[in-house]
């Protein structure tokens, strides 16, 4: 079956960066897209991007050019979503979410950017 | 940006009973080829966002068909048959026509 696992959760310092995971297992890794999105508890979700395992071709949010950046690794199947320059806005809940119809999700990460 | 707005925020539901939510965007749906990109995803406490209908009025699979969408370019409903207490969660409509991929703000469905 399908199955998308995340990294676990992240404490780091404003200024900092931190790199996200997303190992898949299930489906055709490199023929795909991955999607990630962002949640602050409470509020509504936000789309951050996307990438082709095939080419690592990218489309970003542009809120969030300059601050995710999408690779993949296909001998893993895994990909990761970079975050740089962190600020206390950046806590929030990231997934990944298969693209298609975003048909299977991560559990989700929470990223907290404290000092 | 697509906007994309939903009513009501919060409905309370007597189990067994019906429920229907709005989705309204600030521009059309429907692509030149004929298919409407407006998703239904229902993310329950403390989990990941899943999806029940995909492209308007498609049930995801393994999804009740309690669980129906429709609508037209700009207007889409959900509607849930004989509401049940697993339907508790938050209620998110989204567009995946173009980027940015936006939702709303969700609906927060909980039971009488």
């Amino acid at each position: 079956q399908v199955k998308l696992q995340q990294s676990g959760a992240e404490l780091v310092k404003p200024g900092a960066s931190v790199k996200l995971s997303c190992k898949t297992s299930g489906y055709t890794f490199s023929t795909s897209y991955m999607s990630w999105f962002k949640q602050i508890p409470g509020q509504s979700i936000e789309w951050i991007g996307m990438i082709y395992a095939g080419d690592g071709g990218t489309g970003y949010n542009q809120k969030f050019k300059g601050k995710a950046t999408l690779t993949v690794d296909t001998s893993s199947s895994t990909a990761y979503m970079d975050l740089s320059s962190l600020t206390t806005e950046d806590s929030a809940v990231y997934f990944c979410a298969r693209k298609g119809n975003f048909d299977y999700w991560g559990q989700g990460v929470m990223v907290t950017v404290s000092s | 940006d697509i906007v994309m707005t939903q009513a009501p925020l919060s409905v309370s539901v007597t189990p067994g009973e019906s429920a229907s939510i709005s989705c309204r965007s600030s521009k059309s749906l429907l692509h030149s080829n004929g298919i409407t990109y407006v998703y239904w995803y229902l993310q329950k406490p403390g989990k990941s966002p899943q999806l029940l209908i995909y492209r308007m009025s498609n049930l995801a699979s393994g999804v009740p068909d309690r669980f129906s969408g429709s609508g037209s370019e700009t207007d889409f409903t959900l509607k849930i048959s004989r509401v049940e207490a697993e339907d508790v969660g938050i209620y998110y409509c989204g567009q995946l026509l173009e980027n940015p991929y936006t939702f709303g703000a969700g609906t927060k469905l909980e039971l009488k």
